[in-house]
């Protein structure tokens, strides 16, 4: 089974709202990533956190880990419509390879 | 400069054919990813090359999957005997040396079997 689960799996909220996207995973990591996905294509990398950090900031992005829980947040606030995408969390456990959720499909409504 | 490049973008085949889908990486990126991806699901990893390493193919689901990587750079998924299951998109993602802290991604092709 996958090591992360994005939730929810779908989500669907009004331009300008917050958006919050949580993962869970199984295993002792290295760090945690997001990744948006648009149209189905390629990935991008948005933001990285390392199991040492419990908070990171990057722009209107804002990841929160918490290891003891082995799970992670990651809010987009005053969302806008280019932010509608599906968005992964991938865990870095080591063996050189990260192991991707099955994502959260992200739609901003204008 | 450039990203990472996937060809083609889109590829429909018959059942029971082989097709060849090719990826090239960042330059200077040495470890490059395969992953394949079913409608609406996350990522499957398939297969990883780091550099001049035997390749990590813990990830392929059957011995009609397999991948080269030439001169350490280009790289080749070969699936034969194609299937329906089969149909997915397959990504292909490069990093630097120093790990896979961040990964980046051609656009994929998106495979039909029919």
């Amino acid at each position: 089974s996958q090591q992360g689960e994005e939730d929810p799996q779908a989500l669907s909220i009004q331009e300008g709202e917050n958006a919050t996207m949580n993962c869970s995973y199984k295993t002792s990591i290295n760090n945690l990533q997001w990744y948006r996905q648009n149209s189905g294509r390629g990935l991008v990398h948005l933001i990285l956190i390392r199991s040492n950090e419990r908070e990171k900031h990057s722009g209107r992005l804002r990841v929160t880990l918490d290891t003891s829980k082995k799970s992670s947040s990651l809010l987009i606030t005053a969302s806008r419509a280019a932010d509608t995408a599906s968005y992964f969390c991938a865990t870095d456990a080591g063996a050189q390879k990260l192991v991707f959720g099955q994502g959260t499909r992200l739609t901003i409504n204008p | 400069g450039a990203g990472v490049s996937q060809s083609p973008s889109n590829k429909v085949t018959e059942k029971g054919k082989d097709v060849e889908l090719r990826c090239d990486p960042i330059s200077g990126h040495t470890a490059l990813y395969w992953y394949r991806q079913s409608l609406g699901q996350g990522l499957e990893f398939l297969i990883y090359f780091q550099g001049n390493s035997a390749p990590d193919k813990s990830g392929l689901p059957s011995d009609r999957f397999s991948a080269e990587r030439t001169g350490g750079s280009v790289s080749t998924l070969t699936i034969q005997r194609t299937q329906q299951e089969d149909s997915a998109v397959y990504l292909c993602a490069s990093s630097p040396e120093w790990g896979s802290e961040t990964q980046y991604f051609g656009p994929g092709t998106r495979l039909l079997v029919l």
